[in-house]
Formats: structure tokens, C-alpha cells, sequence
């Protein structure tokens, strides 16, 4: 089993919808969660880190859940630009604080 | 702006060749990283180096060399390369060891046929 799993998609959205994804993990010693984004043929860059009382920035609302060990990101009004792959990452001191990527959700938002 | 800066940005090997792979970070960061992309998988580490003067391995290191020339560089090497090694290469950088954000450069996507 995957330490890190996400649904790989692709998620066909329309432009203004709301869509949500999940992430889970199964080290559950991880401290720390984030969610990166990576356009097409470039380099991740961090979208928001996840609290956990969760968390939100703008459009995008971030939750945690310890007790079934999974993460998950929201978008609400999504607009053209969020077409992207979005990665979920969990860190831990088992893993010496390194990070660990999952696969990445793919989201495609249609016009 | 530059924060890191990878070269180059694409390269084709034959087999057996070897090639450097270059990173540069003008962040300060204490800690970089070297990981792989291949498609339908996560991002891989490689190598790593919490700090000036420190290398350790990663997940997916056979094959590969590393060297913290200081602060700033943090090269990856393939001695011999192979096919299995084609991929999407990223350098990444970080303020220190526990990572909180990691900040990446453009990637590397290297072919070896």
C-alpha cells in the first residue's frame, strides 16, 4: 500500500462548480499535510498547507481528518485556471520530517 | 527573483553516458533535494542534504551521486546512465530540515535511449 493514495482522475468539472478530492495516508505519525499544484509540465508549488482545525484561503478550504487518516481540498466557484494536478503531502518524524508526495489528482475545468 | 535554478532543462543520454545535473538556490535554505517524476507516481526522493556538508539517501538513490558543493549548489550525477532513468528530475530547497515548504526549480527531463 501506497504511504500516500489519491484518486488520479481526471476530474471534468464545469467552470463555477464545486469540486472536492481526497487524499490518504498511512503513517499515522504524520505531523504535517499540505496540498502542492503542478501545471502541466512544471514544477510543483505549494497551494496551502492543512491545519488541523482546517483551513481556508479564498476559493480553496483545506480539512484534515486524524482519525481516518485523510485529508481533503475544496474548491468552491472553480474557474478555468484551477485546471491542474494537485498533490497531497504528508510529512513525519518516522520519516525524518521528509516529505512524502502522492500521485496527484488530476483536474480539468471546462468552459 | 531567481529562488532555484536547474540546468539543464532537457537533455538526451546515450546509455552508458554520464551527465551532471546542476541546482542552485539564492534562498539561504539549509536543506535541498533531489527527486524523480515519473508518470503516475508520486514524486520519489533521491538524495537529500539537510545541511552544508551532509548528504543521505532517499527512496530511489542506486544509480546516482550527489554533492553539497555548498551552500547555495546541489548537484546530482549519473555515472552510468541507464533507460530506466528517464524521467523529470526537480531540485527543491527548504529552510531547514523539517520541511515546511519546499520551493522547486523548473525540472530537468532527461531521455536516455
Amino acid at each position: 500500500r501506497k504511504e500516500v493514495e489519491q484518486d488520479p482522475g481526471p476530474f471534468n468539472v464545469p467552470e463555477g462548480a464545486t469540486v472536492a478530492f481526497n487524499c490518504t495516508y498511512s503513517n499515522s505519525a504524520s505531523q504535517s499535510f499540505f496540498w502542492y499544484r503542478q501545471d502541466c509540465r512544471k514544477e510543483p508549488k505549494l497551494l496551502m498547507s492543512v491545519y488541523s482545525s482546517g483551513n481556508e484561503d479564498g476559493r480553496f478550504t483545506a480539512q484534515l481528518n486524524r482519525a481516518s487518516q485523510y485529508i481533503s481540498l475544496l474548491i468552491r466557484d472553480s474557474k478555468l485556471s484551477d485546471s491542474a494536478t494537485y498533490l497531497c503531502v504528508v510529512n513525519s518524524m518516522d520519516s525524518n520530517y521528509q516529505l512524502i508526495w502522492g500521485a496527484g489528482t488530476k483536474l480539468i475545468i471546462k468552459p | 527573483n531567481a529562488g532555484v535554478t536547474q540546468t539543464p532543462k532537457f537533455q538526451v543520454l546515450k546509455t552508458g553516458q554520464s551527465m551532471t545535473l546542476q541546482c542552485a538556490q539564492d534562498m539561504n535554505h539549509n536543506s535541498m533535494y533531489w527527486y524523480r517524476q515519473d508518470p503516475g507516481m508520486g514524486l520519489r526522493l533521491i538524495y537529500y542534504s539537510a545541511s552544508e556538508g551532509t548528504t543521505d539517501k532517499g527512496e530511489v538513490p542506486n544509480g546516482y551521486n550527489v554533492s553539497r558543493l555548498n551552500k547555495r549548489e546541489f548537484s546530482l550525477r549519473l555515472e552510468s546512465a541507464a533507460p530506466s532513468q528517464t524521467s523529470v528530475y526537480f531540485c527543491a530547497s527548504s529552510v531547514r530540515g523539517r520541511v515546511t515548504e519546499a520551493f522547486f526549480g523548473q525540472g530537468t527531463r532527461l531521455t536516455v535511449v
